[in-house]
């Protein structure tokens, strides 16, 4: 069935490191992949995503990279805040199919030490 | 440009009553997709409605169901609530459906004692 493993469930780096978050995805259909951030108390924020037609994509300190052989694609956070710190969650998509849902990892929680 | 607004926040409520969750999508979203999150199972599709048809439902029980307005607003209803249910519900708006470019509402909290 259509599966997300997300990796690691936890991860923890001082201020100004480097974060990187990896995802697997089951369902080689899966076009569409984007990344949510969510702080206690707050639904998922979409921070960026990315389409099976590009392997990179980045928007200031957030990068992604897809690798559809692989089937897995990872989040990279450089330059890290304190205020980065929240749960990180993967997803993947077969975009506007008739089957079109998106399919969760199990979330990271990032905390960034000052 | 408003997000979206999910209502109530918060609910308690008895096993066996029902409840009623609404969503009200950005404007000029047509596509609204539904969430359960709970620390166990994390997020897991409900159902997705566009146009005022659901397109797609995931693998909850038949108590679980949903509808869309005219106005792209939706509802979601659980009836014979069971503790199980208690979970955050998530609420997400596209301007396409299929889960693309989806936008989070902040939730409603249900508690069921």
């Amino acid at each position: 069935g259509e599966n997300v493993e997300q990796h690691p469930s936890t991860l923890s780096v001082q201020e100004g490191d480097s974060a990187v978050i990896k995802c697997t995805y089951s369902d080689s259909a899966s076009n569409y992949f984007p990344w949510y951030k969510q702080e206690l108390g707050k639904g998922p924020q979409l921070i960026i995503d990315i389409r099976s037609n590009v392997g990179e994509k980045k928007d200031q300190r957030i990068a992604v990279t897809l690798n559809k052989t692989a089937k897995h694609f990872s989040l990279h956070i450089t330059e890290t805040q304190p205020e980065d710190s929240a749960v990180y969650f993967c997803a993947a998509s077969k975009g506007s199919s008739n089957t079109g849902k998106l399919i969760f990892g199990q979330g990271t929680t990032l905390q960034v030490k000052p | 440009k408003a997000g979206v607004t999910q209502t109530p926040r918060y609910l308690i409520k008895t096993r066996g009553q029902q409840v009623t969750l609404s969503c009200s999508p950005i404007s000029g979203h047509r596509s609204v997709s539904w969430y359960q999150q709970t620390p166990g199972q994390g997020l897991q599709f409900l159902f997705e409605y566009f146009s005022e048809t659901q397109r797609n439902k995931g693998n909850f029980p038949g108590r679980f169901s949903g509808r869309q307005f005219s106005n792209s607003r939706s509802e979601m209803n659980v009836s014979t609530l069971e503790l199980g249910d208690s979970a955050l519900y998530l609420c997400a708006s596209s301007d396409t459906p299929g889960g693309t470019e989806a936008f989070f509402g902040q939730g409603t909290r249900l508690t069921v004692v």
